[in-house]
C-alpha cells in the first residue's frame, strides 16, 4: 500500500540555520503530496503541497519539490526561526477518487535561539 | 466561518466506559474523516466519509464506529473504552477531491484508565 517515510527528530536547529526534513514515498501512480504543521497543542494545518512531478510548492519561508524520478518531497528552509519549532508531517493522497490522506510518522523540530 | 470543532477537548474514561466524540464543521464540505496520533506513530486513520449516509474503514477502525446523518456532524462512538484507545484524536473536512487541503480540529486528548 501507500506510504510515506520521513527522517527521525527531533532535530534541534539555532536560530537562522537552514533546515532539511527528508520524505520519501511509495505509491501507485502519480499522488498529491504535502507537508502539514502541528505547532504544540494544536490541530494541523497544511504548509505547503505539490500535486505533480517538479510542481514546487513554497510559504512562509518553506519549499518542497516533487521529485517523481526519486520519490521525494524533502522540506527546506533558508533561515528558521524559533517561531518554527513544530512537528512537520509529510503526507500524500492518490489523485485518483475520493482517498484519504496517508501520513509520516511526523518530525519534531526545535528552534533555539 | 468556526471551521472544524470537536468535543470535549479532553476526556477521562473508564475501562468499559462509552462516549462519544463530537466533530462539526461549517464549510459545507462533504469529506470528512477521523484520525488518531500516538508518539511516534504519527496520524492513523481510524474512519472516514465522502458524504452523508456513506462512512468508510480506514487503517485502526476496531473498537470505533462512525455515522454521517448531516453533512455538518461527523460523530465517533467508541463502545467500550480501552487502555489501548488513550490518544488524540483529530477530525478532519475537505471538499471532495483528494488533492485539496483537509482542515483539521485542535483535537481531543482522551485517556482511559
Amino acid at each position: 500500500g501507500d506510504s510515506v517515510t520521513q527522517m527521525e527528530g527531533p532535530v534541534t536547529l539555532s536560530e537562522e540555520a537552514f533546515l532539511t526534513i527528508n520524505c520519501t514515498y511509495t505509491a501507485t501512480g502519480y499522488p498529491s503530496l504535502f507537508w502539514y504543521v502541528q505547532y504544540p497543542g494544536e490541530g494541523l494545518q497544511l504548509l505547503l503541497k505539490a500535486t505533480k512531478a517538479d510542481d514546487k510548492g513554497s510559504n512562509k519561508g518553506f519549499e518542497a519539490t516533487y521529485r517523481k524520478e526519486t520519490t521525494s518531497f524533502h522540506l527546506e528552509k533558508g533561515s528558521v526561526q524559533v517561531s518554527d519549532s513544530a512537528v512537520y508531517f509529510c503526507a500524500l493522497t492518490r489523485n485518483s477518487g475520493n482517498t484519504p490522506l496517508v501520513f509520516g510518522k511526523g518530525t519534531r523540530l526545535s528552534v533555539i535561539a | 466561518n468556526a471551521g472544524v470543532t470537536q468535543t470535549p477537548k479532553f476526556q477521562v474514561l473508564k475501562t468499559g466506559q462509552s462516549m462519544t466524540l463530537q466533530c462539526a464543521q461549517d464549510m459545507n464540505h462533504e469529506y470528512m474523516s477521523w484520525y488518531r496520533q500516538d508518539p511516534g506513530m504519527g496520524l492513523r486513520l481510524i474512519h472516514y466519509s465522502v458524504g452523508a449516509g456513506i462512512t468508510d474503514q480506514g487503517e485502526v477502525p476496531n473498537g470505533y464506529n462512525v455515522s454521517r446523518s448531516t453533512t455538518e456532524d461527523f460523530p465517533l462512538r467508541l463502545l467500550s473504552a480501552a487502555p489501548s484507545q488513550t490518544s488524540v484524536y483529530f477530525c478532519a473536512s475537505r471538499v471532495q477531491g483528494s488533492s485539496y487541503e483537509q482542515y483539521f480540529g485542535p483535537g481531543t486528548r482522551l485517556t482511559v484508565t
